[in-house]
């Protein structure tokens, strides 16, 4: 079965300071691979995705994540934090043995002046 | 207008009633799900659909029921809600395996 693990439930950071959100998920096979941002009070978008080919993904609002099979891992980044970058960020999990998501616990990001 | 709508927004109800969330889409995806969204816990899927005669239990189904009606519309129901379900509810839709996910905007539900 598939399972994601989110290091971190809370990661603080100051304005300008890199952004890594950690993810690390099991799989039996090639995953699919997604980080979602939820904002207060709504429900999630999508900020990229990994399906195959470039193993470094680009998302919106300058975040990318790089996909290591070795290291089984799937972390988010950011250079520079931005004030709105503070919300709650899923990572997600699908493959061809199971074709649903299947979502980490999330990381609130929180993002000081 | 909002590609996956969720009706109520917002839901208060006692424990034993029945409720009804329900979910409508306009993006022409035949998969529907519903996630329960729990602080701490993540998204867990209750139920999913890949098509108006296809329904599947989640990992979380007990106590739940769900309702394909159309192709856009997929329904939850708690046939008698207990406190523990207090929670927020999410509707999402895809085109197919392994594709983006659009969600609804969530229903806050209380059982008191």
């Amino acid at each position: 079965a598939q399972s994601v693990t989110q290091l971190g439930s809370h990661v603080s950071v100051s304005e300008g300071a890199l952004v890594l959100l950690r993810c690390n998920y099991s799989s039996s096979v090639p995953p699919y691979l997604f980080w979602y941002v939820q904002y207060p009070n709504q429900g999630l978008q999508l900020l990229l995705k990994y399906t195959t080919g470039a193993t470094l993904v680009k998302g919106i609002n300058g975040f990318e994540a790089e996909f290591k099979k070795s290291e089984t891992s799937f972390h988010l980044t950011k250079p520079s934090a931005h004030m709105s970058d503070a919300a709650e960020y899923f990572c997600a999990v699908s493959d061809d043995s199971n074709y649903k998501l299947t979502f980490g616990k999330g990381t609130l990001l929180t993002v000081n002046p | 207008d909002a590609d996956v709508t969720q009706t109520p927004r917002n839901r208060i109800t006692k424990t034993g009633k029945r409720i009804m969330l329900e979910c409508s889409q306009t993006k022409g995806h035949d998969r529907m799900y519903w996630y329960r969204q729990d602080p701490g816990l993540g998204l867990r899927l209750i139920y999913y659909s890949f098509d108006v005669k296809d329904i599947n239990k989640g990992e979380i189904s007990d106590g739940y029921s769900v309702s394909r009606q159309a192709q856009a519309k997929f329904s939850l129901s708690l046939e008698s809600a207990i406190p523990n379900q207090t929670a927020l509810y999410f509707c999402a839709t895809s085109e197919g395996a392994h594709t983006e996910a659009f969600f609804g905007q969530g229903t806050r539900l209380t059982v008191v």
